[in-house]
């Protein structure tokens, strides 16, 4: 079936520093790809998305590629603040699966200054 | 443009009783989705509208579980009776509706529901 893997957290990093969270999935076909974000206290937010193999999704300094030969979608940002700590969450959907989301478990990201 | 709104915040319930979450989605979103996250999960989809039919409720526990959507734009969420593991956020998400592109598909989430069962 389908499924998102995410590395484990939480993810602690130095103000500036660099970011990489990893995200695999498993799925047939073309899946849209996505990482959500969600803040202390609120809901998600789309981070970014891509939607066909070789895409790279990018906001707020952070990107993600679409790279199908691997089967992941990494998210990175060249140097995190500390208003960036927050879960992070990579998620597919599919077409014939109505669109719905699946996600991975989540990370946790906290910045320190 | 205005999110999707959701209420209550928060509910607290003791095991057995009943409680009804409300989603209001984005103006002129035809797909309305209820997701359950358990605390340090990712959420799980518990059910899904295109307007006002049902599109998948196959994770959606229907013994207890109930969910409507009656005139295609905002929807209810049932739960009854509760139990201790239902405990968790409740989330509605809704977006333009799936079709030919597949910008259609992004979906926007409201704050969310915070259930505690004691």
């Amino acid at each position: 079936g389908n499924s998102v893997t995410q590395m484990e957290g939480p993810v602690t990093l130095s103000e500036e520093a660099f970011l990489t969270i990893n995200c695999t999935y498993t799925a047939t076909g073309y899946p849209s790809l996505f990482w959500y974000v969600q803040y202390p206290g609120e809901g998600l937010q789309l981070l970014l998305k891509a939607t066909k193999a070789d895409d790279k999704g990018s906001n707020k300094g952070f990107e993600a590629t679409y790279r199908k030969e691997t089967t992941s979608f990494h998210l990175e940002k060249g140097s995190v603040q500390v208003s960036d700590s927050a879960v992070y969450f990579c998620a597919l959907s599919r077409m014939d699966s109505s669109y719905k989301l699946i996600f991975g478990s989540g990370t946790r990201l906290l910045v320190r200054p | 443009e205005a999110g999707v709104a959701q209420s209550p915040r928060y509910k607290i319930i003791e095991k057995r009783q009943s409680v009804a979450f409300w989603c209001n989605p984005i103006s002129g979103h035809a797909t309305l989705y209820w997701y359950q996250q358990i605390l340090g999960q990712g959420p799980k989809l518990l059910i899904q509208f295109q307007n006002n039919g049902v599109v998948d409720d196959s994770q959606l526990p229907k013994d207890r579980f109930s969910a409507e959507r009656l005139k295609g734009v905002d929807s209810t969420l049932k739960i009854q009776p509760a139990k201790l593991e239902d405990s968790a956020v409740y989330l509605c998400a809704s977006s333009l509706g799936y079709g030919t592109s597949a910008s259609t598909d992004t979906q926007y989430f409201g704050p969310g529901t915070r259930l505690t069962v004691l």
